[in-house]
């Protein structure tokens, strides 16, 4: 199976800062149609998981522009521009490119 | 919109049985895939096993391949999962969730194993 190897695993912030969050792939995720199906997810406490980015860099609907995806085989980057206080929660990355999907550990953000 | 609303959690002893049910509405349900996503207390997310829009094919984790089988009713717009053989490592919230890149979630129903 694909491992999926995020960090950091906790991430505190500071309100109105940036963050980054890295996730690296034991193998390319570059697809035979030459699609990169490398997707986030943000979970709030108690609530279920969100996708937030798809294909590496494809903001969902009403996802704020403050979040952003970037990176390429086997190297992905989430960040987010200005840290707001609904941003905490756990981000997972999450490939879709080889059976079985597989996630990240999770990151943690909280804020300072 | 898209809603998915999953059922069928419960306490249950190591050995035993559970179905779980996920209710999909908001989009046209036979043209999905289908997948159960678990998170033990605590924990990360697990991919648990993916059904097709047209239950041609089916894929299972390692962790489930054998006692766990997905199915779906796209007259009902429902796909379930039937968990045989349950362990105390079983136990976790059971996400269902939309389309090959998981687009959607439901709300998770609860499974506890437990002695």
């Amino acid at each position: 199976d694909v491992v999926m190897t995020q960090s950091p695993l906790s991430l505190p912030v500071t309100l109105g800062q940036p963050a980054s969050i890295s996730c690296r792939s034991s193998q390319s995720l570059v697809y035979t149609d030459g699609n990169t199906y490398l997707n986030w997810f943000h979970q709030r406490p108690g609530q279920s998981p969100r996708r937030l980015i798809y294909k590496v860099s494809d903001r969902d609907s009403g996802v704020p522009d403050r979040f952003s995806g970037s990176g390429s085989g086997t190297d992905f980057t989430l960040k987010i521009s200005r840290v707001e206080a609904e941003d905490v929660g756990v981000y997972y990355c999450m490939q879709g490119t080889h059976w079985p999907p597989t996630f990240g550990q999770g990151t943690k953000v909280e804020i300072k | 919109q898209v809603q998915l609303v999953e059922s069928g959690g419960g306490v249950v002893q190591p050995g035993t049985s559970l179905r779980l049910s996920c209710v999909a509405s908001g989009f046209t349900f036979n043209t999905y895939g289908m997948h159960w996503v678990r998170q033990a207390p605590g924990k990360g997310l697990e991919w648990v096993a993916i059904v097709w829009y047209d239950e041609t094919t089916k894929y299972y984790s390692d962790s489930v391949n054998g006692r766990f089988t997905i199915s779906r009713d796209n007259s009902k717009n429902t796909v379930h999962l039937q968990m045989n053989s349950l362990r105390v490592e079983d136990t976790a919230i059971y996400y269902c969730a939309r389309g090959t890149n998981l687009d959607s979630w439901g709300q998770g129903t609860q499974v506890i194993v437990s002695s």
